[in-house]
């Protein structure tokens, strides 16, 4: 069974780095095909693609975010980390992180972690 | 940036009747779409990947179909705990972008 919980604060200061901790079991990020995926929701808002990293450290960013966003990976602990800096309350949302399957040319992400409320505010 | 497009913004029908959501993309994305939903304080779950394939443990009233830029994904006949929101998501030229959702909600 596949499982990720996110973790980090639920507050940050405006011009912060918010540091998020995505753990995971019942795959390895060393395993060919797979990846780990960060997304965002505003409250009451749709869905928003932050990152992707994939199993051979290949990285990927949405262009409106490229700048202020890092992510690594420790694969002996099982974590994916995403760092975005110069926070603003416009960043206020449920962070998620997510498990991308072994697939060919697509990329879809199956499951998902329950979240994890970051508010912005001074 | 591939934008898409669902339609409608909020769907309004009751238990047993049959639900046709609607994804249109800016351009063609072939075969890479899939539909997720998600219940009201939930995270959002994987329903159908490339088109027209069910995740794991989704059950049969649950379809996808279309190509190029349009996309459906139909439930065949609703049960209560399908009112949610639906998104669909694309990814294209390393760039992975998501619908603004239809609400499926209770008539």
């Amino acid at each position: 069974q596949i499982t990720l919980k996110e973790s980090g604060p639920t507050l940050v200061k405006p011009t912060q780095t918010l540091t998020l901790t995505c753990t995971f079991s019942g795959f390895s990020l060393s395993t060919v095909g797979v990846g780990v995926g960060w997304f965002r929701q505003p409250p009451g808002k749709a869905l928003e693609w932050l990152a992707l990293i994939y199993w051979d450290g290949d990285k990927r960013y949405s262009p409106s975010l490229n700048s202020r966003l890092t992510l690594t990976k420790d694969t002996s602990k099982n974590q994916v980390v995403l760092a975005l800096t110069n926070m603003d309350p416009v960043d206020t949302a449920t962070y998620y992180c997510a498990h991308r399957p072994l697939s060919f040319g697509s990329d879809w992400f199956d499951p998902w972690g329950q979240g994890t409320l970051v508010t912005v505010s001074s | 940036e591939i934008v898409l497009t669902q339609s409608p913004a909020t769907l309004s029908l009751s238990p047993g009747e049959r639900a046709t959501l609607s994804c249109r993309a800016s351009q063609s994305v072939s075969s890479y779409l899939a539909w997720y939903q998600q219940r009201f304080g939930q995270a959002p779950r994987l329903l159908i990947y490339d088109v027209s394939n069910r995740a794991t443990g989704i059950p049969a009233r649950f379809s996808g179909s279309g190509s190029g830029t349009d996309f459906t994904l139909t439930i065949s006949s609703l049960e209560p705990e399908d009112f949610a929101v639906y998104y669909c998501q694309q990814r294209s030229n390393w760039q992975i972008t998501f619908g603004q959702g239809t609400r499926l909600e209770i008539k």
